[in-house]
């Protein structure tokens, strides 16, 4: 079992560049999310998906999309990407209690 | 307030110290909690659960205080694989999990030959 796997691993962007971080879990789980985390801020919750077909906002959704193809993929889509998005973004999945297993990050820079 | 606070640290010791981190939620209503430790540059890992009873794990022991709204985590004879940041971590409602579980900021642990 890979786990949580996430694509790509490190990624720099121009200011306005759009892109699309990419999010797989092989452990059958119905819940996805993506965080950042940032310096002293701790996780922060962009977006979850309690179920395929199902999407819902986090604590800062504002500048991000996402998609969850299937039960296994869940994407988070950045338009146009501004300098406050350098971060890194975590993938997680969990299935019916609230332990949460993670992805091992994509380090973005937005120049 | 953020609902959940930790001593970002760091916390510098000694091999074979034992330390202790705490961590205070303000949301009342939360319903279970957990230690989750993070090495550098890696992913969060859950480390233990948190009961009400307390609970023991080899060298680490969480307690739970609900009156004061902290929970506790300490850590006896340090070894240096102990190194990380420790997240805090609470779930506001044990039925739904999706938005509810509310990760503190971290504290660093840094154990020193």
């Amino acid at each position: 079992n890979a786990g949580v796997t996430q694509t790509p691993k490190f990624q720099v962007l121009k200011t306005g560049q759009s892109m699309t971080l990419q999010c797989a879990q092989d452990m059958n789980h119905n819940s996805m999310y993506w965080y950042r985390q940032d310096p002293g801020m701790g996780l922060r919750l962009i977006y979850y998906s309690a179920s395929e077909g199902t999407t819902d906002k986090g604590e800062v959704p504002n500048g991000y999309n996402v998609s969850r193809l299937n039960k296994r993929e869940f994407s988070l889509r950045l338009e146009s990407a501004a300098p406050s998005q350098t971060s890194v973004y975590f993938c997680a999945s969990s299935d019916a209690g609230p332990t949460q297993y993670f992805g091992p990050g994509t380090r973005l820079t937005v120049l | 307030r953020k609902e959940v606070e930790q001593d970002p640290g760091p916390f510098n010791v000694p091999e074979g110290a034992t330390v202790a981190f705490n961590c205070t939620y303000s949301n009342s209503a939360s319903q279970s909690f957990f230690w989750y430790r993070q090495d550098c540059r890696k992913e969060p890992k859950l480390l233990m659960s948190v009961y009400s009873s307390g609970n023991e794990d080899g060298r680490f022991t969480a307690q739970l205080n609900r009156a004061s709204q902290y929970i506790s985590l300490l850590i006896r004879d340090s070894k240096l694989s102990d190194s990380a940041t420790y997240l805090c971590v609470v779930n506001r409602n044990q039925k739904t999990s999706y938005d509810k579980v509310i990760f503190g900021p971290g504290t660093s642990l840094s154990v020193i030959p």
